[in-house]
């Protein structure tokens, strides 16, 4: 079974707007996290933002914020005001288990989003 | 700034051939990663390290090996380049275990004919 669900292979957004992407994710530990990562074109994945099983505040970097709803088990981003240089290839991912415990990242598939002017 | 390198950005092999992938980081992290990126799959570990010679299997170890000899550089090695291996390769390090977050390099779109 997926650990990890993107179910928006693609989405369009004007300039300005915000935009959701989805994530769901499935696991039976307690202890987890969930990162968002952004792929341009040009390949190198970068770090957004990341939101730990326990912390009962939303993660919130810049313009990207992390939508939790842990019953839900959902990590959906929320970009405020695109912008053209958004646009790119994003990977929702999780570390399952306690952070002492493993580094390991299992990843979605991504969404390729598109903002458009 | 943190600043993983690969060694290249395309590389195109015949079947059967050896190759190595070299990543280097140059911000004393203790934790390396090698994926590899498929369309519609997603970024799937096929090997990671928390230290020099060490190294721990990921999702799919199968036809891959890996070096680590120094603490920056992380090589992953096809032993007999196949067809099937044909992906984008991805290095990322982290700082130490428990340091949850990951930094990529650029990627290594590899080809094997």
């Amino acid at each position: 079974a997926q650990k990890i669900t993107q179910t928006q292979p693609g989405m369009f957004v004007q300039e300005k707007e915000a935009v959701t992407l989805d994530c769901t994710y499935d696991t039976s530990d307690q202890s987890y996290g969930l990162f968002w990562y952004k792929q341009p074109s040009s390949g190198e994945m970068i770090f957004l933002i990341y939101q730990g099983s326990y912390d009962e505040q939303n993660a919130t970097e810049g313009r990207y914020s992390l939508n939790f709803q842990k019953a839900r088990k959902s990590a959906n981003l929320v970009i405020s005001a695109s912008q053209l240089g958004d646009s790119a290839m994003y990977f929702c991912a999780m570390r399952e288990g306690p952070f002492y415990n493993t580094d390991k990242l299992i990843f979605g598939t991504g969404t390729r989003l598109q903002v458009f002017p | 700034d943190v600043k993983v390198t690969q060694s290249s950005r395309y590389l195109v092999k015949r079947t059967g051939e050896k190759v190595f992938l070299e990543c280097v980081q140059d911000m004393d992290h203790e934790n390396m990663f090698w994926y590899r990126q498929d369309p519609g799959l997603g970024l799937r570990l096929i090997y990671f390290s928390y230290d020099v010679k060490m190294k721990e299997k990921g999702d799919i170890p199968e036809g891959y090996s890996v070096s680590r000899e120094k603490k920056e550089r992380f090589s992953l090695i096809l032993e007999s380049a196949s067809t099937n291996q044909t992906s984008m390769y991805l290095c990322a390090s982290s700082l130490a275990r428990g340091y949850v977050t990951q930094y990529f390099g650029p990627g290594t779109r590899l080809t094997v004919l």
